[in-house]
């Protein structure tokens, strides 16, 4: 059974940078995507990019592009992704998800993120 | 890239059938066969419910259905129950490199 654990609540000040993990057991974690989708208090999700760690290759939506950062550990099948220069729009709940090809849908998801942004 | 359209809320009792359109452009619902309906309650993560625009992952009920035609996709929902009571996003792949995905806007299903 595949599972996706992500890092706890973190609390930021704008203009620092943060680093959500998320850690996968079960499936092959090398030969899938794993993408980082955002939601807001309140709002919709938004996908904000995506890494193939078997190709180590990330591609970002264009609105993060500069800001956002996504790697992968292979040793340890685990995801990151480093959102910098926060603000408070950045306050969300950060998810990640699984797909196992590059359209794919989005067959597993972690529990969810807490960024809050604030001074 | 925008968001895709879909409506607010619609609502329906036990029983009845409801249906959420989701509205994209060429670019995206239009131009792939790849959309994929969620299912998210309070606080939880989302569910993927139906996915290559009407099929469905096992252990989902047979009472939700996806179609397409044109630039607008939808999901139905025969027989409502109250547990089906939730927020709903439909998502078409809209290419790669900087577009990726893209979400609709949501919609809110209410049993009455």
């Amino acid at each position: 059974q595949v599972q996706l654990v992500q890092s706890g609540a973190e609390v930021k000040k704008p203009g620092s940078s943060v680093k959500v993990s998320c850690k996968a057991s079960g499936g092959t974690f090398s030969s899938y995507a794993i993408s980082w989708v955002r939601q807001a208090p309140g709002q919709g999700l938004e996908w904000m990019g995506r890494i193939i760690p078997i190709l180590g290759i990330a591609n970002y939506a264009q609105k993060f592009q500069g800001r956002v950062t996504i790697t992968a550990d292979k040793s340890t099948s685990t995801a990151y992704m480093e959102l910098s220069s926060l603000r408070s729009e950045d306050t969300a709940v950060y998810y990640c998800a699984r797909a196992v090809a590059a359209a794919a849908p989005f067959d597993y998801w972690g529990q969810g993120t807490l960024v809050t942004v604030s001074s | 890239q925008s968001a895709l359209t879909q409506p607010r809320s619609v609502s329906g009792s036990p029983g009845q059938s409801v249906t959420i359109s989701c509205t994209g452009t060429s670019s995206d619902v239009g131009g792939y066969n790849y959309v994929s309906w969620y299912q998210q309650h309070p606080g939880k993560a989302p569910k993927l419910m139906i996915y290559d625009v009407s099929k469905r992952p096992s252990g989902v009920p047979d009472r939700f259905s996806g179609s397409k035609s044109g630039n607008t996709a939808s999901l139905t929902i025969s027989g409502l129950q109250a547990e089906d009571e939730a927020d709903y996003y439909c998502c078409s792949y809209a290419g790669s490199y900087t577009v990726g995905y893209v979400f609709g806007t949501g919609t809110k299903v209410t049993v009455l």
